[in-house]
């Protein structure tokens, strides 16, 4: 049982917009700046976005995310066939004081 | 370019040992915490724990509390992680990932190594 809660997957058509959430509490989510990572598929976990709706050098503006209150969501616009993976958001857990992940959300892309 | 590197797959038998590294480049090593994730097959990513290599300060999560141990040889830029006596439930894909902490409240996993794969079975 994951502290963040994730819809386990979805899916999409290409050049569709999905959009991936991630819901928490006020002692991570609510406190805290969201991560996501991006997890194509045999491959390392990437980081996605950090900060909130901060991308990495070379990610591209395809990939947004923002937070409300305890719940945070990615989008993913323009989808390509490279973007099937899993997704993961995380923050920092003031109770845990460590970092939790979500469980992940597999995205299909049919 | 800032990389972390980690050992190779292992197979081992319940009861044996096991030390599994990460080598940091590109970067300070002593300057960041790094931290270890599993990823049990077929699951999500689960955190074990912390080391600040540049005094070996070190913390887990309850979980893992007492179940493994995280060192470091900053001399070599290496992080550790080991088990004493491993069971067929530890199998999984093991994680290193750099920890940065913009601030209080602003903290993330980048890069992240390649993952070492513990196959634990009779």
């Amino acid at each position: 049982q994951s502290v963040l809660t994730q819809t386990p997957s979805t899916s999409g058509t290409p050049g569709q917009r999905v959009s991936i959430s991630c819901s928490g509490s006020s002692s991570n989510v609510g406190g805290n700046t969201v991560n996501w990572y991006q997890q194509l598929p045999g491959t390392a976990p990437k980081l996605l976005i950090y900060g909130d709706n901060q991308r990495p050098s070379g990610v591209p503006d395809r990939f947004s995310a923002s937070k409300s209150g305890t719940s945070a969501s990615l989008a993913i616009s323009g989808l390509l066939s490279e973007d099937e993976a899993d997704y993961y958001c995380a923050t920092w857990d003031d109770s845990l004081n460590g970092p939790v992940f979500g469980g992940g959300t597999k995205l299909t892309v049919l | 370019e800032v990389q972390l590197v980690q050992s190779g797959v292992e197979v081992k038998k319940p009861g044996e040992s096991l030390k599994i590294s990460c080598k940091g480049s590109g970067y300070i090593f002593t300057n960041y915490w790094i931290g270890w994730v599993r990823q049990m097959p077929g699951k999500g990513l689960e955190w074990m724990g912390f080391i600040y290599p540049g005094d070996s300060d070190t913390r887990y999560s309850p979980s893992f509390q007492g179940q493994v141990t995280i060192s470091a040889d900053k001399s070599i830029s290496t992080a550790y992680l080991q088990w004493s006596s491993l069971k067929a439930s530890d199998t999984a894909m093991y994680y290193c990932a750099r920890h940065t902490a913009l601030s209080g409240t602003a903290k993330w996993f980048d890069p992240w190594g390649q993952g070492t794969l513990v196959t634990v079975f009779s």
